[in-house]
């Protein structure tokens, strides 16, 4: 199985640029979720999917876009990135419901804007 | 707004010492708890998860987890580590009906001295 698939590994834009980062998932999960990873904050929420169709903003979702046309695809859309937008970024999924939510991660995206 | 707190941001040890990583959380319902591991350079991979029944919950590699409901505490701990242990641990929370929402610590980096 290939689980959670992240494209590209790494990642050099200017400010200013646009870029997608790409996230696929074989798992037939209901949840994805995008997060970035900072030195000594952990991994913070960027935005999140329950579903097909439907998105919602996570802690930091500032300066980044999200849609989920399928189950098994969720990309990120930076517009316009910021030196502030230097981070590694994971994607997870996992299933919704009440048990059994043990989020399954990408081999994530580190992202360099100078 | 709930929150994970890990009280050690670096933790040194020896090899055969054993190891305790502290995680409490802020929420008043029922909860999932997870400890992820992420070797240098890798992706989060599951070490362990509790989501019901016996709150002394064993994982990979050695590991293993308490959960004290009145203390909203899941700490970690191995009794003798390695080398190989050297990576970063976060704790993580999920709400019980928002299955896949996963709330991080700060995460905690472990260095294993030979």
């Amino acid at each position: 199985n290939a689980g959670v698939t992240q494209t590209p590994k790494f990642q050099v834009l200017k400010t200013g640029q646009s870029m997608t980062l790409q996230c696929a998932q074989d798992m037939n999960h209901e949840y994805m979720s995008w997060y970035r990873q900072d030195p000594g904050m952990g991994l913070r929420l960027i935005h999140y999917s329950v579903g097909a169709g439907i998105t919602d903003q996570g802690e930091v979702p500032n300066g980044y876009n999200v849609s989920r046309s399928t189950t098994e695809d969720f990309p990120l859309r930076l517009l316009s990135a910021a030196p502030s937008q230097t981070s590694v970024y994971f994607c997870a999924s996992s299933h919704t419901g009440t048990e059994n939510t043990e989020a399954f991660f990408g081999q994530g995206t580190r992202l360099t804007v100078v | 707004a709930q929150s994970v707190s890990q009280h050690n941001h670096h933790v040194i040890l020896s090899e055969a010492a054993s190891l305790e990583l502290g995680c409490n959380y802020s929420y008043g319902g029922t909860v999932n708890l997870f400890w992820y591991v992420q070797y240098p350079g890798q992706h989060l991979q599951l070490l362990l998860k509790y989501f019901s029944g016996d709150p002394l919950v064993k994982g990979i590699k050695g590991f293993e987890a308490e959960f004290i409901k009145s203390k909203f505490s899941f700490n970690l701990r191995k009794p003798s580590v390695q080398w190989s242990d050297t990576a970063e641990y976060f704790c993580a929370v999920s709400i019980y009906n928002q299955g896949g929402k996963l709330i991080f610590g700060q995460g905690t980096e472990l260095s294993v001295k030979p």
